[in-house]
Formats: C-alpha cells, structure tokens, sequence
C-alpha cells in the first residue's frame, strides 16, 4: 500500500517557469511533510517542511502549499533554475502517537528537468 | 555541525558473498538512524531503523541485518547477497528535538550484485 504518491515520474520546465511538484497521501495521521532534492549517486538534500497545522510554508524560490482536506502537497520553485533539475521526493511522518521515532515514508520521486 | 558518512561508496559483489555496509555520524549524540535502499527507478524504502545502541527494527523482510554497536555506528550486513539486493542504500540521522523532525542522509552506497 504506497501512502504516499507521486504521480508524475517526471516535469520538465523552462527556466525562468514555475515548477510545481504534487505529492498525494492517504494517511489522514501523517501530520509532518518533507521535500528532498536528490541528485544522482548522492544522498537526498532536506529541502522544506510542513506541519499540518499550517497551510503553506515558504523559502526563498521554494513554497509547500499542504491541502489537509484532499490530502495533497505541492512544492513549487518560482523561478526555476538549471541547477534544481534532480529528483524530488515528498516525505510524510506521523509523529502525533509519540511512537514513530522520526520514521518517514518517501513517495517515489519525480525527476525534473529545467532546460535553460 | 553534524556529519554522517558511509562507506564504501560503491561495492560490486558476487551472489552469495557476505556483505558489511557502514554508516557514522559525528557531532551529535543518541540519534535515530535509518537504513534505507533506493532500487532503480524506485523510491526510497526503509529498511531498518534504531532508537538507541543495540536496538533494532526491521521495516520489511529481507536478506539483510542491521546492528548498531555504538551510539553513532549503524552496520547494514547480509550472510549471502542475492541479486535483488542491489540497489543504492542511503544512512540517515534524526534528533527527537520535539514532534517534528527532519532526517539527513549520508553520500549513499551503491552496491551491484552480480
């Protein structure tokens, strides 16, 4: 049972666009979201967060928009840049039972392109 | 500042040899570390977790092990690879700071069985 989805294996953008990354959950106690950037033959990058008491969580070029009611979460990078062509994996953890000892569970990525 | 580091960085094995895949991390005391293995094409699956020094949780079944031995040393291990335990594997640290916690990775492994 994958709990959490990412359905586009891939996006590619024009640098300069908006990218927007979408991450599906089906686990209505997940209560922490993650963005990772990974590049090929190194480990993921923790990029941003989310609770899921907040709506929208921004940094610098990155935003998290989290829709609580449709279980949805999407990274967006305004303006794109050559340099975030990686894969993108969202995260979720449900930490509200105290026993998940910081546990997450990874969806399986999108790869995206940003072509100068 | 933290660091965590793997080695080797990348591993060509035979079926059936043994395998020892380590995993240290320096500048933080009694973390939560995690094994996981990326196949290709795939997403991140965790393998073993460990909340303290010879404490052990296996995610799914497998052919391989986890031990921690020390407070910041988690060792992925396998008595006989199989070929589908090749794969990119990935270490990763968190701190219980609270209720929200982030988790780091290390540069990764990638092991090829043959």
């Amino acid at each position: 049972d994958q709990q959490v989805k990412q359905n586009s294996p891939s996006l590619s953008v024009q640098e300069g666009r908006i990218s927007i990354l979408n991450c599906d959950y089906t686990n209505s106690m997940f209560d922490y979201f993650l963005w990772y950037k990974k590049y090929p033959a190194e480990g993921p990058t923790f990029l941003i967060s989310i609770s899921s008491i907040k709506d929208k969580n921004e940094d610098g070029r990155f935003t998290v928009f989290l829709n609580k009611s449709a279980k949805h979460l999407s990274l967006h990078i305004v303006p794109s840049q050559p340099g975030d062509s990686a894969v993108y994996f969202c995260a979720a953890s449900d930490n509200a039972g105290g026993t998940s000892y910081g546990k997450l569970t990874f969806g399986q990525g999108t790869i995206l392109t940003v072509h100068p | 500042s933290q660091t965590i580091h793997q080695w080797p960085a990348t591993l060509v094995q035979p079926v059936g040899s043994p395998l020892s895949l380590e995993c240290t991390v320096e500048g933080t005391s009694n973390p939560n570390l995690y094994w996981y293995r990326q196949a290709a094409g795939r997403g991140l699956q965790l393998l073993f977790y460990s909340v303290g020094i010879g404490q052990i949780s296996s995610e799914v079944p497998q052919n391989l092990s986890a031990s921690r031995p020390q407070d910041r040393q988690f060792i992925l291990s396998s008595k006989k690879l199989l070929l589908s335990d090749s794969g990119f594997y990935l270490c990763a640290w968190s701190i219980d700071w609270g209720r929200y916690n982030e988790q780091f990775f290390g540069p990764g492994t990638r092991l090829t069985v043959l």
